[in-house]
């Protein structure tokens, strides 16, 4: 009964190519978000979905490209993936999140170590 | 912008030494302030949080005061364990957004 599930927990590919991660979560939370943490374990947002509609969008090139089909899923899709890339992906996701909602904590996933080759 | 700043590890103990980890903020609004945790291969847990000024947070002999006057969300815990061996990190949340803000994450490590 994982919350936050991504799938694949490994991906390794070579330059140029293009993946997807996916990301369920049976929280019946309304937002979802994806974090890349670098090699030095810092983590930086790069979209957050609620109810379906893209409300963060940080600034991330725009190879990478969330879709939200219904608001238990947020699946990312990388183009032309560059050495740059290889990173921890992580999915999580939340109740709400403006006003008095903001202090709802955010549930992750186990990630996804992508490595470029 | 908002930011958390953490102090740099690693930071290493030996079991049942006291812990601190240093945490620092800077946020335009009122944030809810959050402890992680990253066991080795995992992903991130919450650990404990605090929404409001002098609130504590506490789980698994870990706390953290919300100080709004320092601007501070220090974490504690009287006697670690080997099995706290982890990446801590400090975020925040501010009331207008969606997105937390992370620091840059402090490992421990614990010895017996």
């Amino acid at each position: 009964d994982t919350a936050v599930s991504q799938t694949p927990k490994y991906l390794v590919t070579q330059m140029g190519n293009d993946k997807s991660i996916k990301c369920e979560q049976n929280l019946g939370h309304d937002t979802m978000y994806w974090y890349k943490q670098d090699s030095k374990k810092f983590l930086k947002i790069m979209f957050s979905y609620n109810n379906k509609e893209l409300i963060i969008n940080e600034t991330v090139p725009n190879r990478f490209s969330p879709k939200s089909p219904d608001k238990a899923h947020l699946n990312l899709h990388i183009n032309s993936l560059e050495l740059g890339d290889s990173a921890v992906y992580f999915c999580a996701s939340s109740q709400g999140g403006t006003g008095t909602l903001s202090n709802q904590p955010q549930h992750f996933g186990d990630g996804t170590r992508l490595s470029i080759l | 912008g908002n930011s958390v700043t953490q102090m740099e590890g690693p930071v290493t103990l030996s079991e049942e030494a006291f812990l601190t980890i240093n945490c620092t903020y800077t946020a335009t609004g009122y944030p809810s302030l959050f402890w992680y945790v990253q066991y080795p291969g995992e992903g991130l847990q919450l650990l404990l949080k605090a929404t409001k000024a002098d609130d504590k947070g506490s789980n698994k002999g870990f706390e953290a005061t919300y100080r709004k006057e320092t601007t501070s969300f220090h974490l504690e815990k009287g006697s670690v364990q080997v099995s706290d061996s982890a990446v801590y990190f400090c975020a925040l949340r501010d009331t207008g957004f969606q997105k937390l803000v992370f620091g840059t994450g402090t490992r421990l490590l614990v010895s017996p």
